[in-house]
């Protein structure tokens, strides 16, 4: 059991420039997030997601896309990179909603270098 | 906008010192949890608080949840350099964010020995 796992665990990107950031979970979780960690500012919604097919916005979820085809799968793709996108992003995921009082599991994070 | 402030924001101390760090809001919050990450590793859930007045204990880490549940804070007795990590508190707002997560911004703690 992997738990979150994220892929990759490093990149730079040039300004302009497309890439996934790929989640996958094996806990057969309904719930899974994207969050944004900059230096000193804690973490921040970028997407969710209650289940495959469904996806909505967090606080932060402009020049970022997502989708859920699959239960276990949750890419996160920028379509045109900005250094202000630099950032750490992590997966998480839970089995039901968080006003439950849920746990929620953690990848080890993608650190995202825009120049 | 709901917000969960933390303090202090960086807190160095010996090995065997006491600590505590605090987690406040003007919101009112349905749940509260309190995470530690290390660097390069995404956040590890430590506790999760529900109800007003909430005192629960973990070896040596004691949290407690606000009787008006909006505040929280988490003391450590004799600090050990293996608590040293980055502390975060996050909550679930009453009938915001859809029960999503806030986070508050962390308590950056060292702990030397």
């Amino acid at each position: 059991n992997a738990g979150v796992t994220q892929t990759p665990k490093f990149r730079i990107l040039k300004i302009g420039q497309s890439m996934t950031l790929q989640c996958t979970q094996d806990m057969n979780h309904n719930y899974m997030y994207w969050y944004r960690q900059d230096p000193g500012m804690g973490l921040k919604l970028i997407y969710y997601s209650v289940g495959a097919g469904i996806t909505d916005k967090g606080e932060v979820p402009n020049g970022y896309n997502v989708s859920r085809s699959t239960t276990e799968d949750f890419p996160l793709r920028l379509e045109l990179a900005a250094p202000s996108q630099t950032s750490v992003y992590f997966c998480a995921s839970t089995r039901e909603r968080l006003a439950g009082a849920d746990t929620q599991y953690f990848g080890p994070g993608t650190r995202l270098t825009v120049l | 906008t709901q917000l969960l402030e933390q303090s202090p924001q960086f807190l160095s101390i010996q090995e065997g010192e006491n600590l505590t760090v605090y987690c406040n809001s003007s919101s009112v919050f349905s749940s509260l949890q309190w995470y530690r990450q290390e660097p390069g590793e995404g956040p590890v859930l430590l506790v999760t608080v529900v109800t007003g007045g909430e005192v629960k204990k973990l070896k040596r880490l004691t949290f407690q949840f606000g009787d008006a549940r909006k505040d929280s804070s988490l003391h450590i007795t004799a600090a050990q350099p293996g608590d040293t990590g980055l502390y975060l508190c996050a909550g679930v707002s009453v009938g915001g964010s859809q029960g999503n997560l806030i986070f508050g911004k962390g308590t950056k703690l060292s702990v030397k020995p």
